[in-house]
């Protein structure tokens, strides 16, 4: 079915340090991946994004890598600072662009603890 | 603020009684989303619209929900006969469809409570 499973729940880190987190996904249609950063009482934003023809791509101090062999995919943060500190969906498009099936389903987040 | 919003930012209702949402996209976005946020969880997929056409409706919207979105722009959720597991967040989002999948920006979400 349908799933995407995210790890670690929680992630405790020193500033300057680097976390990562780590998804897989169980479509093989899957196309689409973004990361969402979402602060408390806050709406979910969009951090960084990538498409299966890519295998990585940065955007300053994040990062996203994709391996579709084995559909995973993880976002790295380096140089970590006390304001990254959030909960961190991954997501995964459902259905491929070329069906008239498609909606993202969301990993179930990883809080980011970046202490000072 | 010409990005997604919702209305009501929060909203209690006792069991049993009807509530609606709703949510006004980004302008020039034609597809529109639905989606169920419980504590400690990620969002959840409802529905979605492409312009006024709702083109997928999740096994988890019950026939107590129903979602419109009649002239292609904004959209509304109704829940019938609210129940305690109503109670979540709500998260409407919206996108430009070209074809491919595009970045979905996500409104502040409508905060229900069912007592």
């Amino acid at each position: 079915g349908e799933n995407v499973e995210q790890h670690p729940s929680t992630l405790s880190v020193q500033e300057g340090d680097s976390a990562v987190i780590k998804c897989t996904y169980s479509d093989s249609a899957s196309n689409y991946f973004p990361w969402y950063k979402q602060e408390l009482g806050k709406r979910p934003q969009l951090i960084i994004d990538i498409r299966s023809n890519v295998g990585e791509k940065k955007d300053q101090r994040i990062a996203v890598t994709l391996n579709k062999t084995a559909k995973h995919f993880s976002l790295h943060i380096t140089e970590t600072q006390p304001e990254d500190s959030a909960v961190y969906f991954c997501a995964a498009s459902i259905g491929g662009d070329n069906t008239g099936f498609q909606k993202l389903v969301f990993g179930t987040g990883t809080r980011l603890l970046v202490s000072p | 603020d010409t990005g997604v919003s919702q209305d009501p930012r929060h909203k209690i209702t006792k069991r049993g009684q009807n509530v609606t949402f709703r949510c006004d996209p980004i302008s020039e976005h034609n597809r529109l989303y639905w989606y169920r946020q419980t504590l400690g969880q990620g969002p959840e997929f409802l529905t979605y619209f492409q312009n006024e056409a709702q083109l997928e409706k999740s096994r988890l919207l019950s026939d107590r929900f129903s979602a419109e979105r009649p002239k292609g722009s904004f959209s509304t959720l109704e829940i019938q006969r609210t129940e305690q597991g109503d109670s979540a967040m709500y998260l409407c989002a919206s996108s430009f469809w070209t074809g491919v999948y595009n970045e979905q920006f996500f409104g502040p979400g409508t905060r229900l409570t069912v007592l």
